[in-house]
């Protein structure tokens, strides 16, 4: 099983700053996930970002709102740009084990006042 | 673009009754199927992966099936106790999620 360390656990922000959330694990790994789990709702894929490429954004979703850097096979970041009350949420990152397994990180709450 | 529907929204029962929550997708191309459980407030607990080349998995009192055919995953829970009462997740291959089964068991 991957082990998967995420930065900030929890952050209060002012509307209009941006935040970036870190995504570690303790293997290597081509695939990661980006997640948001909005209040009282399921989680929604953001984006998957592999190792040496532009990530790949779902729909509704952009990258100059939520750029992701995913510099090594251990780590990525994703960026909340402008934010707005509405993005208050638990962000989360994933990955899959070569058996298709998907394990989370604890995720990134977020609020923005 | 793959469809997960989780059926029922919420669930309520008595404790020690057997329940089953569905998730079904509209692509028939199936492979890994992945059941969580949510506690209010807390990160996703993995309970059962089923394979494409399965048909079910078994953990204590849980047990989850696969159903290609149909484009459906069962997941069955014996002897229901209050401790189960949290959101259960079906994420297919995609990554999708279905919206979840909110079950409370009432003791």
């Amino acid at each position: 099983s991957a082990v998967i360390s995420q930065k900030p656990s929890r952050d209060i922000c002012q509307r209009g700053t941006s935040l970036t959330i870190q995504c570690q694990v303790d293997s290597q790994v081509t695939m990661m996930f980006w997640y948001r789990q909005q209040p009282g709702q399921s989680l929604t894929l953001i984006a998957t970002a592999n190792q040496g490429s532009e990530a790949t954004y779902e729909s509704g979703f952009v990258i100059d709102k939520f750029p992701i850097s995913r510099p090594n096979l251990t780590f990525s970041t994703l960026t909340v740009s402008n934010m707005s009350p509405e993005d208050s949420s638990i962000y989360l990152c994933s990955v899959p084990s070569p058996t298709g397994e998907l394990f989370f990180g604890e995720g990134s709450r977020l609020t923005v006042l | 673009k793959q469809e997960v529907t989780q059926i029922p929204a919420a669930l309520s029962v008595p404790e020690g009754e057997n329940l089953v929550l569905n998730c079904s997708f509209t692509d028939s191309a199936i492979y890994n199927l992945q059941w969580f459980r949510q506690d209010p407030g807390k990160g996703l607990t993995s309970l059962l992966l089923i394979q494409s080349s399965q048909r079910e998995q078994t953990s204590g009192r849980l047990n989850a099936s696969l159903d290609k055919s149909s484009g459906r995953s069962t997941l069955y829970i014996a002897a229901s106790q209050p401790g189960d009462s949290a959101t259960y997740l079906c994420v297919h291959r995609d990554m999708r999620f279905g919206a979840g089964t909110r079950l409370t068991v009432k003791p």
